[in-house]
């Protein structure tokens, strides 16, 4: 399935490195997510774009920093990170943010290692 | 309390067994109701979206009961490929997702 792409599948990092993790839908959608998943915990919401404005950030620290060029672009801009910041990152998508019932479709993830 | 609690497993079924999970959410103004599967080092997929009246698809159920804010996933007849990880996901506004820690089952032959 390629609806939801995300690059790269691996990154390692140091803490000093500043690096970036690439999401792209090929849905036609226009809401994107941003998700961690750490290691035996559940999966939390970072950050929320609608038509390419962000409308959530669920308290991340200012370390990931999202951007959203367009509807069909995420970005998460990592620098400065440190190694409890190690987890899955998830992209999603959806048709469309102010729906209660949209169903999201998750990209393959980013496995995020930072030593 | 967490929002989303789901008992971690693992349930080790036999194939062909019938096997129930559960979830309790904690806002009653959560608005919609899904079960994800997610394999191990992969991504979650939706497996059904849970409605009020309860909604079946092949040999899995969903059920929902918003009194008791309670929700349960019934698998009949066990398939070896069944064998995931059942995350219980409540929408409480928006799109926002929150998700449980998520079942994790197993089926042996």
């Amino acid at each position: 399935e390629t609806g939801v792409t995300q690059t790269p599948r691996h990154l390692v990092m140091g803490m000093t490195n500043k690096k970036s993790l690439k999401c792209e839908q090929h849905l036609g959608h226009n809401a994107m997510y941003w998700y961690k998943q750490s290691a035996k915990k559940p999966l939390e919401l970072m950050f929320v774009y609608n038509f390419k404005e962000q409308t959530e950030n669920n308290s991340v620290p200012s370390r990931f920093s999202p951007e959203c060029p367009n509807s069909s672009h995420l970005f998460l801009h990592l620098h400065t990170l440190q190694p409890e910041d190690s987890a899955l990152y998830l992209c999603a998508s959806s048709q469309d943010w102010r729906s209660g019932k949209d169903t999201q479709y998750f990209g393959p993830g980013t496995r995020l290692t930072v030593l | 309390r967490k929002e989303v609690e789901q008992d971690p497993g693992p349930f080790n079924v036999p194939e062909g067994a019938t096997v129930a999970f559960n979830c309790t959410y904690s806002n009653s103004a959560s608005q919609s109701f899904f079960w994800y599967r997610q394999d191990c080092r992969k991504e979650p997929k939706l497996l059904m979206s849970v409605y009020s009246s309860g909604n079946e698809d092949g040999r899995f159920t969903a059920q929902l009961n918003r009194a008791s804010q309670y929700i349960s996933l019934l698998i009949r007849d066990s398939k070896l490929s069944d064998s995931a990880t059942y995350l219980c996901v409540v929408n409480n506004a928006g799109n926002m997702l929150t998700f449980g820690g998520g079942t994790r089952l197993m089926v042996k032959p």
